[in-house]
């Protein structure tokens, strides 16, 4: 069984750098055919692709936050990450990591709320 | 951002069918399949329907999914109680060449 663990800070303030780690169990991050994904959901708000990592290391970004996004994997953790710059409170959001195969995402993590205050 | 239309609410009441309706366009849900995720309060979403009408194991019959040109729809027969959820459509977009959601239904059971 697969399963993704969000995990970092609960707070971070405004202008700093937001940093996120989706551990992986029951899989590899660096085998198959997977997009190893960013999704976010602001309070009370829909759910929004941030980015993905390919299995390969080939990475994509939503365009509306590519410059301040970077996402990457760390095999040797069996993790990826997320990194995000300049943060503002428009930025708070529960953060998911998921796995995209095969045209869906099949596995989700349990979220972690980040809210950008001072 | 642009993102998959969907009514902001729908009801219904014990034992009713319900539809859900998922507007895209050409780069998305016209080229591509269509998944369903169901979110309970407080939850991750969950895989509901995959390839425009599969269900994972699990997911009961009374959950169906459909897709005709640009436009995709969930259906729910028999609703239940439990039901009551957010329901999100999603296909990957390839403009965006990532993941399009869309804005969400909110399914109250009267």
């Amino acid at each position: 069984q697969v399963q993704l663990q969000e995990s970092g800070p609960g707070l971070v303030k405004p202008s700093e750098t937001l940093s996120l780690t989706c551990t992986v169990s029951g899989d590899s991050v660096s085998g198959g055919n997977y997009y190893w994904s960013w999704i976010r959901q602001p309070p009370g708000r829909g759910l929004e692709w941030v980015a993905y990592m390919h299995s390969s290391g080939r990475t994509n970004y939503n365009p509306s936050l590519k410059s301040r996004v970077t996402t990457s994997g760390d095999t040797s953790k069996n993790q990826f990450s997320l990194k995000m710059s300049s943060v503002t409170a428009a930025d708070t959001a529960v953060y998911f990591c998921a796995r995209w195969w095969v045209r869906k995402f099949d596995y989700w993590g349990q979220g972690i709320l980040v809210t950008v205050s001072s | 951002q642009s993102v998959l239309t969907q009514p902001p609410s729908a009801s219904g009441t014990p034992g009713q069918r319900v539809t859900i309706s998922c507007s895209g366009s050409s780069s998305n849900i016209g080229t591509n399949s269509v998944n369903w995720y169901q979110q309970l309060p407080g939850a991750a979403p969950q895989l509901l329907i995959y390839s425009n009408n599969q269900r994972p194991s699990g997911v009961p019959d009374r959950f169906s999914g459909s897709k005709s040109g640009t436009s995709a729809s969930l259906a729910i027969s028999g609703l239940q109680s439990e039901d009551e959820a957010d329901y999100y459509c999603a296909a990957w977009d390839d403009s965006l060449n990532g993941v399009l959601f869309g804005g969400g239904t909110k399914l109250t059971v009267l």
